[in-house]
């Protein structure tokens, strides 16, 4: 079984709807990210969380919030999505430091494309 | 600001070598690679702190200039397995959180 699951793997949605994106994992982590790439921009930081109760914004988080339900889920809302929203997303996760894993390294998950027409 | 990669994209024959860099405007802690198949996600490759080290995986090197504030990785005699969309990821202050390049597309022919 995949250690970070996303869901749904592909939506179509209409301007104006609201839409979250969901991410759950196995490995244990503390640390999880939501990501958006786009061709030719690489992958853009949206929110990060650092425990259940650590939110913090990214590069790019106007028109989205999150919610960190717990420590393995880590969820991603667009209120009202418009289509320059359209986008490939990924979840991702990755240790605390001092665990056994390697400095940050981060774990994606499947990803999750969205058209927004 | 997001780290600049360069080239964007290259082609390769099977066994040639390959360099791609990574340039940050901001003071570095660490730069991460990562490398994505077509329709995959991005899988982990090797980190850098920095200090200057230089590390490899397979015949897949880098090392980091943290005075220039660079990183290059190095892809020796490719593969065809080596095809793909290569970022660089870097942290200013060992925060944890990485800003990603743009990424550089490697295409390597039989």
């Amino acid at each position: 079984d995949a250690d970070v699951t996303q869901t749904p793997r592909n939506r179509i949605t209409k301007t104006g709807k609201r839409i979250m994106l969901e991410c759950s994992q196995t490995k244990g982590h503390d640390r999880m990210y939501w990501y958006r790439q786009d061709p030719g921009l690489g992958l853009r930081l949206i929110y990060y969380s650092f425990d259940v109760k650590d939110i913090n914004k990214g590069e790019i988080s106007d028109g989205y919030s999150v919610s960190r339900q717990a420590q393995a889920k880590f969820s991603l809302s667009l209120e009202s999505a418009i289509p320059n929203q359209t986008a490939l997303y990924f979840c991702a996760t990755s240790a605390r430091p001092g665990t056994s894993s390697k400095i940050n390294e981060q774990f994606f998950g499947p990803g999750t494309r969205l058209t927004v027409l | 600001q997001q780290p600049v990669q360069s080239p964007q994209a290259v082609i390769l024959r099977e066994g040639e070598d390959a360099v791609i860099n990574c340039s940050s405007s901001k003071a570095l802690y660490s730069v991460h690679w990562y490398r994505q198949k077509h329709g995959e996600a991005p899988v982990f490759l090797m980190i850098l702190l920095k200090g200057g080290e230089q590390k490899g995986h397979d015949k897949i090197s880098a090392s980091f200039n943290e005075k220039k504030q660079q990183s290059s990785l190095y892809l020796t005699a490719s593969q065809l397995s080596y095809s793909g969309t290569y970022f660089c990821g870097t942290d200013s202050g060992n925060t944890g959180k990485l800003i990603f390049g743009q990424g550089t597309t490697l295409q390597v022919k039989p």
